[in-house]
């Protein structure tokens, strides 16, 4: 079964306490992405992969890091959480092949509070 | 990168047709117009996506203007079920464009009983 698979579901943190969330993909898909959802705001594009080795901004980068090293995985990852980081967190994949039919396929999403 | 507009929120009846538009009035020629919808606690899920003409799909049908400037998803008995969040997307396929998205805050679709 096609699945993209975040972890953990929630999170609950302290400020400045380094954190992962992690996403893998079992489609073999070359893109890869990374969103959060704020009340009133949607859904904003945090980073975004192309593919192994290959990372690019979104609209809201600041405090967040990214790293693709395999192609199934895409984790996220907070240097130093602030609480303006609390969000509900997604993540989604496509293929780039055929780039005419290649919906995104979303996770389940990563609910994190920073206190 | 192109933007979308769509309405905050609206309203339709059990069983009843529903037309959700969506307006993109400087999308680009190599832009596809996508469709996913939002159920409650899940994470979006794709709908439909076009490019010129009008899509079906066992979801949806999608309804794009001639000059692509707007499109419509068209929901042909709405259930329960279908009470979401959609978001229409622009996805431009040219390589140098196509990691960046912008989502928007989509349409609320409420469905009475």
């Amino acid at each position: 079964e096609a699945q993209v698979t975040q972890n953990p579901r929630y999170l609950i943190t302290v400020t400045g306490k380094k954190l992962t969330v992690t996403c893998s993909q079992n489609m073999n898909h070359e893109y890869m992405s990374w969103y959060r959802q704020d009340p009133g705001l949607g859904l904003r594009q945090i980073y975004y992969s192309m593919n192994v080795e290959v990372t690019d901004k979104g609209d809201v980068p600041e405090g967040y890091k990214v790293s693709r090293k395999e192609k199934r995985n895409f984790p996220l990852i907070l240097e130093s959480p602030s609480p303006n980081q609390t969000s509900l967190y997604f993540c989604a994949t496509s293929s780039t092949r055929g780039l005419k039919n290649s919906p995104l396929h979303f996770g389940n999403g990563t609910r994190l509070t920073v206190t | 990168d192109a933007k979308t507009t769509q309405p905050n929120s609206m309203e339709s009846n059990e069983e009843e047709p529903v037309h959700l538009p969506c307006n993109h009035s400087t999308i680009s020629g190599t832009d596809y117009i996508h469709w996913y919808r939002q159920l409650p606690s899940q994470g979006p899920e794709y709908v439909i996506h076009g490019l010129t003409s009008n899509v079906n799909n066992r979801m949806a049908s999608l309804a794009i203007a001639e000059d692509r400037k707007s499109s419509t998803l068209i929901l042909h008995r709405a259930t329960l079920r279908d009470a979401a969040v959609y978001y229409c997307i622009l996805r431009d396929i040219r390589g140098t464009s196509y990691g960046k998205l912008t989502f928007g805050q989509g349409t609320i679709l409420t469905v009475h009983p």
